[in-house]
């Protein structure tokens, strides 16, 4: 009974491919999110969709592209995949976005895709 | 912008030590806080969180106050144990207007505990 499940757990793959990470959460919740660790273990947002609609988009470049086919899904791909786009990626959901009661905006967390680049 | 500060890390801890771990912020608004805890090899659970000024937020063992007039939102434990040994990270989420809510992260700060 995972609450937020990705695959897959682990990808090795050369420069230049393009591949995708999974994540799907059986919470219910509206709104899902793609965060990035670094090396350093720091985390930072790059996506967020509510109800299958784009909402956050920070500064990632183009060649990473979500997409969210229902609610309870939201896929990463990532074209030509270069040695700086190894790190952990991590998939969040929360019950809502802005505007609601402040417990919708409590996130859950996947286990990672930990990504590397040769 | 909003940003989270948080204290350099590794500490480490003796078993049954006091632990600290400070986490100041920076926001508009008033922001929800959280403390995240990630263990070797796994993904981020929420550890505990505070939703208004001097909200005390516990599980666990561990608690943070919610300090408004500080910008504070410090990790105590009374006594730690050898099982708590992870990366703790303070986070924010603001809830601005028209935006989604989103959540800004401290830098980590690792727990190392020792028999």
């Amino acid at each position: 009974d995972t609450a937020v499940s990705q695959t897959p757990k682990y990808l090795v793959t050369q420069m230049g491919n393009d591949k995708s990470i999974k994540c799907e959460q059986n919470l219910g919740h509206d709104t899902m999110y793609w965060y990035k660790q670094d090396s350093k273990k720091f985390l930072k947002i790059m996506f967020s969709y509510n109800n299958k609609e784009l909402i956050i988009n920070e500064t990632v470049p183009n060649r990473f592209s979500p997409k969210s086919p229902d609610k309870a899904h939201l896929n990463l791909h990532i074209n030509s995949l270069e040695l700086g786009d190894s790190a952990v990626y991590f998939c969040a959901s929360s019950r809502g976005g802005a505007g609601g009661p402040i417990s919708y905006n409590e996130q859950f967390f996947g286990p990672g895709t930990r990504l590397t680049v040769l | 912008g909003n940003s989270v500060t948080q204290m350099e890390g590794p500490v480490t801890l003796s078993e049954e030590a006091f632990l600290t771990i400070n986490c100041t912020y920076t926001a508009t608004g008033y922001p929800s806080l959280f403390w995240y805890v990630q263990y070797p090899g796994e993904g981020l659970q929420l550890l505990l969180k505070a939703t208004k000024a001097d909200d005390k937020g516990s599980n666990k063992g561990f608690e943070a106050t919610y300090r408004k007039e500080t910008t504070s939102f410090h990790l105590e434990k009374g006594s730690v144990q050898v099982s708590d040994s992870a990366v703790y990270f303070c986070a924010l989420s603001a809830r601005n207007t028209g935006t989604a809510s989103k959540l800004t992260f401290g830098t980590g700060t690792r727990l190392q505990v020792t028999l």
